[in-house]
């Protein structure tokens, strides 16, 4: 009865090498989200999809590509990965599209080492 | 734009003590505030948020936080703390129609035997 899950959980990898997570909601939500948490444990959001259209892109290289084949999902898929990207990823869902207060709901994150 | 300020990369009480996690916030529009807990290898859980009802926000867990205009702060409390407590603290800002969460640098709490 998991609300938000990612996978993998754990993912690691060589530079140069293109990988995806993935990550499904089942509370229903309209809008769903990926954030990056840096080793210092700073966040950041860096996409935002309200019924599978992209709202947010936070000035994210290319190389990452988020697809929302429908509303329970969102993926994200990451070329030429380079050592920079190493990090957990988290993926989140709220409802409501454009209402800013709503809470958000976030998976359990996927930590991604580049090496 | 908005931003959050936390005081306080680590901050380390005794169990049984009082919590105080400290944010402030900037924002040219009346912002909604939240703060979210983090506990080890997991993902973020909301504690509480402002929304402009209550000043006073009673959350999950014994957490409440005050949202106070004039010192832009909303600081979290907490009257006892537990050993269940020791985690990640993040405060967070959003405003009407920003449809994103700017987050705080985060503080972690440790809970002293």
């Amino acid at each position: 009865d998991t609300a938000v899950s990612q996978t993998p959980k754990y993912l690691v990898t060589q530079m140069g090498n293109d990988k995806s997570i993935k990550c499904e909601q089942n509370l229903g939500h309209d809008t769903m989200y990926w954030y990056k948490q840096d080793s210092k444990k700073f966040l950041k959001i860096m996409f935002s999809y309200n019924n599978k259209e992209l709202i947010i892109n936070e000035t994210v290289p290319n190389r990452f590509s988020p697809k929302s084949p429908d509303k329970a999902h969102l993926n994200l898929h990451i070329n030429s990965l380079e050592l920079g990207d190493s990090a957990v990823y988290f993926c989140a869902s709220s409802q409501g599209g454009i209402v800013s207060y709503n809470e958000q709901f976030f998976g359990p994150g996927t930590r991604l080492t580049v090496l | 734009a908005q931003s959050v300020t936390q005081l306080g990369s680590h901050v380390s009480v005794s169990e049984g003590a009082l919590v105080l996690l400290r944010c402030n916030y900037s924002s040219s529009v009346p912002p909604y505030l939240f703060w979210y807990v983090q506990y080890p290898n997991q993902g973020l859980q909301l504690l509480l948020k402002y929304t402009s009802a209550a000043t006073l926000v009673k959350g999950i867990n014994g957490f409440e936080a005050e949202f106070k205009k004039s010192e832009t702060s909303f600081h979290l409390t907490k009257p006892s703390a537990h050993m269940s407590d020791a985690a990640e603290y993040f405060c967070a800002v959003s405003v009407k129609g920003a449809q994103k969460l700017v987050f705080g640098q985060g503080t972690r709490l440790t809970i002293n035997p």
